[in-house]
């Protein structure tokens, strides 16, 4: 059964704390997994695709990175407005669904 | 381009009521699905289509009618309302598989409390 799981559940760090966040999965084949970023009482925000183990990709203080089994999504010297729930989905080669983590809900104070 | 567009954004039914939630993308994607999302559950597949005409069930689909006629719109419809469909709805989008890139893009959500 294709599953995502994150963690932590929660993170509080302080501006500039630089920090990751994981996104552990199991898939029956990868076709893409996928970074979102879902502030409250809207839709997820679509950040980043990765397709194969290896690949990184980068935005602004955001780096998301890719292994065979895992994915972590590396937040540097973050500010309060990266505040948010970050979610991670995996698509399978079916490519019918997406399947999503329940995320990972980041607080940086200031 | 106004991406992904959903009304109504709010809506309050009581239970054995009826409604449908409209969804509508301008981006030309062939690919459209429903999601519910609840707390502690993540998100969660309703239904989906890979074009028009074209529908299948996803996770948890019981309670719960799609249909798409156009490219365009794909509304889902609640046949009976129940306490249990109290949630969060989004609708997404996306470029066919094969597509240089196929990543979905959300609505804004319509939050649906049934009494």
């Amino acid at each position: 059964e294709d599953q995502v799981t994150q963690s932590p559940e929660a993170l509080r760090l302080q501006e500039g704390e630089s920090s990751s966040l994981n996104c552990s999965y199991t898939v029956s084949g990868l076709r893409g997994l996928f970074w979102y970023r879902q502030d409250p009482g809207k839709g997820p925000e679509f950040l980043f695709t990765l397709y194969s183990a290896g690949e990184e990709k980068e935005k602004e203080r955001l780096k998301a990175t890719l292994t065979k089994k895992e994915s972590f999504l590396h937040i540097t010297a973050p500010k309060p407005e990266d505040s948010a729930t970050y979610l991670c989905a995996v698509q399978n080669q079916a490519g019918t669904a997406l399947i999503f983590g329940k995320g990972t809900t980041l607080s940086v104070s200031s | 381009n106004a991406g992904v567009t959903q009304t109504p954004k709010f809506q309050v039914l009581k239970t054995g009521q009826s409604m449908t939630l409209q969804c509508a993308q301008d981006m030309n994607h062939e690919y459209m699905s429903w999601y519910r999302q609840d707390p502690g559950m993540g998100l969660r597949l309703i239904h989906y289509s890979v074009g028009a005409g074209i529908t299948d069930q996803g996770e948890v689909p019981n309670g719960y009618n799609v249909s798409r006629s156009t490219t365009e719109d794909f509304p889902l419809r609640l046949l009976s309302a129940a306490p249990s469909q109290t949630s969060v709805y989004f609708c997404a989008s996306s470029p066919p598989l094969g597509s240089s890139s196929y990543e979905q893009y959300f609505g804004p959500g319509t939050r649906l409390t049934v009494t």
